[in-house]
């Protein structure tokens, strides 16, 4: 059974820049979160993904998007990118039924700078 | 709306001596709660878990923690610190649709 992973896991851009982070959701799980975790703090959630649309999020503006693919992989984009978009993003996946969700699996994240 | 305090940024204990890192936090609904920790340039890794039934929860490393409603708090202790137990602690609550939110997390250092 692989894990939660992501890519690239460091990223440096320049402020106006776009960029695509990419997750693969560990084997069998159906739902994929985004948070972004600035430095110092606490992970908060960008938005999160089932079967295939956005299914909750968080207060982060319109330029943060996302996809989830019919393999439950997943992609964060970011557009025009600002200055305090430096953060490390982490995608976490888990399986979701009719019944409940269960726990996230967090993957290692993507370190992201913009200069 | 739900929400995720832990009393102290930084804890330090000496190698062998109790960990307590203390979690409360405010739920509209019966919450589902989680310890999260995470090494310096790494994600988050599941420590424990409380969704129903018994409230102290045994988790991996030799964590506990205890989910006091009286309360609304989820401290996480363990018996005897390790100094591979230095790290950064989350605290957590899930939502009504699965959004999960963290606390600001407790940085533990273990004196040798």
């Amino acid at each position: 059974e692989t894990g939660v992973t992501q890519s690239p896991t460091h990223l440096i851009k320049t402020r106006g820049q776009q960029v695509t982070l990419r997750c693969s959701s560990q084997s069998g799980h159906n739902t994929v979160s985004w948070y972004q975790q600035a430095l110092g703090q606490g992970p908060q959630f960008i938005f999160q993904y089932y079967r295939e649309e956005e299914n909750g999020r968080g207060n982060f503006p319109p330029r943060f998007s996302g996809l989830q693919f019919p393999n439950y992989s997943s992609e964060l984009n970011v557009n025009a990118l600002e200055l305090d978009d430096s953060a490390l993003y982490l995608c976490a996946s888990s399986f979701r039924s009719l019944q409940r969700t269960d726990t996230q699996y967090f993957g290692p994240g993507t370190r992201l700078t913009v200069l | 709306a739900q929400s995720v305090t832990q009393l102290g940024s930084h804890v330090s204990v000496s190698e062998g001596a109790l960990v307590l890192l203390r979690c409360n936090y405010s739920s509209s609904v019966p919450p589902y709660l989680f310890w999260y920790v995470q090494y310096p340039n790494q994600g988050l890794q599941l420590l424990l878990k409380y969704t129903t039934g018994a409230t102290l929860v045994k988790g991996i490393n030799g964590f506990e923690a205890e989910f006091k409603k009286s309360e609304t708090s989820f401290h996480l202790t363990k018996p005897s610190a390790h100094m591979s137990d230095a790290a950064e602690y989350f605290c957590a609550v899930k939502t009504s649709y699965d959004k999960v939110i963290f606390g600001p997390g407790t940085s533990l250092s273990v004196i040798p």
